[in-house]
């Protein structure tokens, strides 16, 4: 059973272009969440999607950020005319769909490390 | 809100030493409470849980015991390897309509020496 997949795993970008990040979760997985991290710094929640729904995006900056989870295909995370400070490593982890229990994991991808020029 | 504050790194050690990185939370409710483990050039991963008060997770000989009274959730292992040199996050979980968002602290950077 694969993992968390996501892609690129290095994306470079100039400022103002457009930053594209794609997340498979794992098979059977409805549920994904998008995490930053910094240099240096612990990973921050940016957004939580179901299939077809964005659940908290109570992370996400309000501009030139956008995510979607479709019916088909994996999550995207799109970030419009890029800055220098959007340089981070930027996570996906699915879990799968809510059940009785307590605790809910979330496994994680090995990231995308966005570099803005 | 929701916080999570660790020890700052990095911390180095010398093979079979005995290692504490400690972590504290705030929290409203009762949240479960995690370590991840990030090595090189990779995600996380997850070591290990608790999901109530005085619960103790362990995995790979590392544990944590999740203190109420303390708010602590403090990672100890009796003897590190080489092996065990990562970044290790501790979390909490702030339950959103039936699943978890993580809320991590800054992360501690951790180098065993032979």
């Amino acid at each position: 059973n694969a993992g968390v997949m996501q892609n690129p795993r290095h994306l470079v970008r100039r400022r103002g272009q457009e930053a594209r990040l794609r997340c498979s979760p794992m098979k059977g997985h409805s549920h994904v969440y998008w995490y930053r991290q910094l240099p240096e710094e612990g990973l921050k929640f940016m957004v939580y999607l179901q299939k077809e729904n964005i659940i908290d995006e109570s992370g996400m900056p309000k501009e030139r950020f956008s995510a979607e989870f479709p019916k088909e295909g994996p999550s995207i995370l799109r970030i419009q005319q890029v800055v220098r400070g959007d340089s981070a490593a930027y996570f996906c982890a699915s879990s799968p769909s809510y059940t009785t229990l307590a605790y809910n994991e979330q496994f994680f991808g090995p990231g995308t490390r966005l570099t803005v020029l | 809100g929701n916080s999570v504050t660790q020890m700052e790194g990095p911390v180095t050690l010398s093979e079979e030493a005995f290692l504490t990185i400690n972590c504290t939370y705030t929290a409203t409710g009762y949240p479960s409470l995690f370590w991840y483990v990030q090595y090189p050039g990779e995600g996380l991963q997850l070591l290990l849980k608790a999901t109530k008060a005085d619960d103790k997770g362990s995995n790979k000989g590392f544990e944590a015991t999740y203190r109420k009274e303390t708010t602590s959730f403090h990672l100890e292992k009796g003897s590190v390897q080489v092996s065990d040199s990562a970044v290790y996050f501790c979390a909490l979980s702030d339950r959103v309509q039936g699943a978890q968002k993580l809320v991590f602290g800054q992360g501690t950077r951790l180098t065993i020496n032979p």
